[in-house]
């Protein structure tokens, strides 16, 4: 499973309220990613990083800010949480295997933003 | 921007027959990854197989295998002997062979529902 774990599992929240979310990865990845899937959309990336302070923005990352201070782990934050993102949010790892980078996914966040 | 599109959102197969599930992209680029997920009502994503665009080969593991057209930029997943637990969501997915590394994110397809019929 890569070594990938992610907490909260579940939390609920009110709109304007601060959250973060953490990925732990436990293999020394470099690359690390943040999706959220929501019906009729698939997975969408938020951010995603390249090592330790090195982040890049992904499609959907307005509203959505990341930090990455250690290898091991990944945090996004919602400033001040919106209805509009209610989902499931998924970290993911970048793998190298027989010659290309695969990801790897972590068992998902679903937060609900009322 | 690369888009991934499955045109089927839902697909229903008897067990043990085969099925395919279709998915096409629109890329400009000539070297690029292609892969299918599976994500069972576990919430898991769970990677089932990946082609390499400049391989010819299309790839195979163990059940599954995949029909890759390049010219026709289409990348369907054909499921021999379909199981109980092949039920599940599946994703189409690409991504850029020209970013730094493993940096690129993948792009994913909206997930064709397969129910298995017993």
């Amino acid at each position: 499973d890569a070594g990938i774990t992610q907490s909260p599992r579940h939390k609920v929240t009110e709109t304007g309220t601060p959250v973060t979310l953490r990925c732990h990865q436990t293999e020394n990845h470099r690359y690390m990613y943040w999706y959220r899937q929501d019906p009729g959309h698939g997975l969408r990336l938020i951010h995603y990083s390249y090592g330790v302070k090195d982040t890049d923005k992904g499609e959907v990352s307005d509203g959505y800010s990341v930090s990455r201070s250690k290898t091991e782990d990944f945090l996004l934050t919602l400033e001040s949480a919106t209805s509009s993102q209610t989902s499931v949010y998924f970290c993911a790892i970048s793998e190298l295997t027989g010659g290309l980078y695969e990801q790897y996914f972590g068992p998902g966040t679903r937060l609900t933003v009322t | 921007a690369q888009t991934v599109t499955q045109s089927q959102p839902e697909m229903s197969v008897q067990e043990a027959e085969t099925v395919t599930l279709s998915c096409t992209y629109d890329t400009s680029e000539s070297d690029y990854y292609l892969f299918w997920y599976k994500q069972p009502p576990s919430r898991q994503m769970i990677l089932v197989i990946r082609q390499e665009a400049y391989k010819q080969q299309n790839a195979t593991e163990n059940r599954f295998s995949v029909n890759f057209q390049k010219a026709a930029k289409s990348f369907s997943l054909k499921i021999s002997d379909s199981q109980l637990g092949d039920a599940a969501m599946y994703f189409c997915a690409y991504r850029s062979m020209y970013s730094g590394g493993g940096a690129d994110g993948l792009t994913f397809g909206k997930g064709t529902h397969l129910i298995i019929q017993p």
